[in-house]
């Protein structure tokens, strides 16, 4: 029932660079709320990525960066590496669902 | 350091209950609400509801109405979750996190495996 559609899957090799779109509706993205970024590893707890569209926690490679527009977001990856290979999902408010929402999830792998 | 310990897994037979537990270390357990977060295997997470510990006032996602019910215990900095009427397909990871003022969990508990079956 996720109504955040992301690709299933990314892949690229070492060094080179992915992204992955985030599509909302004019319930969430459209309607200018904040989409975020989760990274996860089989086994464990979600980690945030990416917060309030383009910001990275502290700890978050730079090479982790995201954008949004309008009802879309992306999230890029520049400069692959073997550790980022985990699932990736966004998140964001949905007015008419009054509550968080998750997107499909991104696997990405590393080639 | 921010931790957030949640109880340990359960297994429930279809129609029982569950209730797990949260227990928050680390920062001001009133200064933020609580999210519940499910994820079954395979699946993206799925948004279940939150808690305001400070006043213990809670919103829950449509399709959780009125079989889940969140509960705070400020003197132990403890958030539970309790899902009642448990079907197999509420056979999931559940997490507790901590929900920012801009609606993004900055923090997760390690998460409580919840099993459903006969």
């Amino acid at each position: 029932q996720s109504v955040l559609a992301q690709p299933p899957s990314v892949s690229g090799a070492p060094g080179q660079r992915v992204t992955i779109s985030c599509t909302g509706s004019g319930s969430n993205l459209g309607a200018q709320y904040d989409v975020h970024w989760y990274q996860q590893f089989p086994g464990t707890a979600p980690k945030l990525l990416i917060y309030r569209n383009k910001n990275r926690p502290s700890g978050v490679p730079d090479r982790f960066s995201a954008s949004k527009s309008g009802s879309s977001a992306s999230l890029a990856i520049t400069g692959l590496q073997p550790e980022d290979e985990a699932d990736y999902y966004c998140q964001s408010y949905d007015s008419t669902l009054s509550g968080h929402v998750f997107g499909t999830g991104t696997k990405v792998t590393v080639l | 350091q921010v931790q957030l310990v949640q109880s340990g897994a359960e297994v429930k037979k279809p129609g029982a209950s569950v209730k797990v537990s949260c227990k928050a270390s680390g920062y001001t357990f009133l200064d933020y609400d609580v999210n519940w977060v499910r994820q079954a295997a395979g699946q993206g997470p799925e948004w279940v509801g939150w808690i305001n510990p400070k006043d213990g006032e809670t919103g829950y996602a449509q399709k959780f109405q009125g079989r889940v019910t969140m509960t705070r215990d400020t003197s132990i900095t403890t958030a539970f979750m309790e899902l009642r009427g448990l079907r197999p397909d509420d056979t999931a990871v559940y997490y507790c996190a901590t929900l920012t003022e801009y609606d993004y969990c900055d923090h997760w508990g390690q998460g409580t495996q919840v099993t459903v079956s006969s």
